[in-house]
């Protein structure tokens, strides 16, 4: 079935610094990603949509000069905090989907396994 | 925008008893709701869907009702059991999929 493979799944960066998040789609192609943050005890909140080749769409109050997103192909997709501060510390999560290929969810939607950020 | 909204915020259940929480959405033009159970620090996992064209879905002891007119749409867990208990989330999508507040469902053994 689909598998969207994200790195990494934790990591602990000081104030100031740069943090990559990748997102791969393993076994079929993704035309959209979307990047999710979760806050503790809180739901899913979408940040941004990113189709392969375009720039991506930032969902309003998200800094798209801080967090950048980048889709170069149809099997991967990265979200860049830049300049990360204690209050990005957080989940985030990508979606792969709808997909395509013979890897592609039925469901159209493929959650990567999360990473959890923490800025000290 | 899609706005969803999910109720109750909290449910606890008897093991054996049934479970329901109700999600409502804005836009009619959403075609696709899925739920998800998510553990504590885990990726959500897709445990049941339903598409516009369809009104309710079963499998084993979950089941989905979908009505498109009143826009709302509900997720029924019978027979619950202890490892039922997790956050459950709802979502609405015809692009991009936005996600209920979530749900914290306990089941007392």
């Amino acid at each position: 079935g689909a598998v969207v493979s994200q790195h990494p799944s934790w990591v602990i960066c000081k104030s100031g610094t740069s943090v990559k998040i990748e997102c791969r789609s393993l076994d079929f192609q993704a035309t959209t990603m979307f990047w999710y943050r979760q806050f503790p005890k809180q739901s899913l909140m979408l940040m941004a949509t990113s189709n392969e080749g375009s720039k991506a769409t930032y969902e309003q109050g998200v800094e798209k000069d801080k967090f950048l997103i980048n889709h170069a192909s149809l099997t991967l997709s990265t979200l860049t905090v830049t300049s990360a501060h204690p209050e990005d510390s957080s989940f985030y999560i990508c979606s792969a989907g709808p997909g395509v290929g013979a890897g592609a969810s039925v469901a159209g939607y493929t959650f990567g396994s999360g990473t959890r950020l923490t800025v000290v | 925008g899609e706005n969803v909204e999910q109720h109750p915020s909290t449910l606890s259940v008897q093991e054996g008893d049934s479970a329901v929480i109700k999600c409502t959405y804005s836009d009619s033009a959403s075609n696709y709701f899925p739920w998800y159970k998510q553990e504590l620090g885990k990726r959500p996992q897709l445990i049941i869907d339903i598409r516009s064209n369809v009104g309710e879905k079963k499998d084993q002891r979950i089941a989905v009702t979908l009505n498109k007119t009143a826009k709302h749409f509900s997720l029924h867990i019978t027979e619950t059991q202890p490892e039922d208990s997790a956050v459950y989330f709802c979502a609405a999508s015809r692009s991009e999929m936005r996600f209920g507040a979530g749900t914290r469902l306990t089941v007392k053994p």
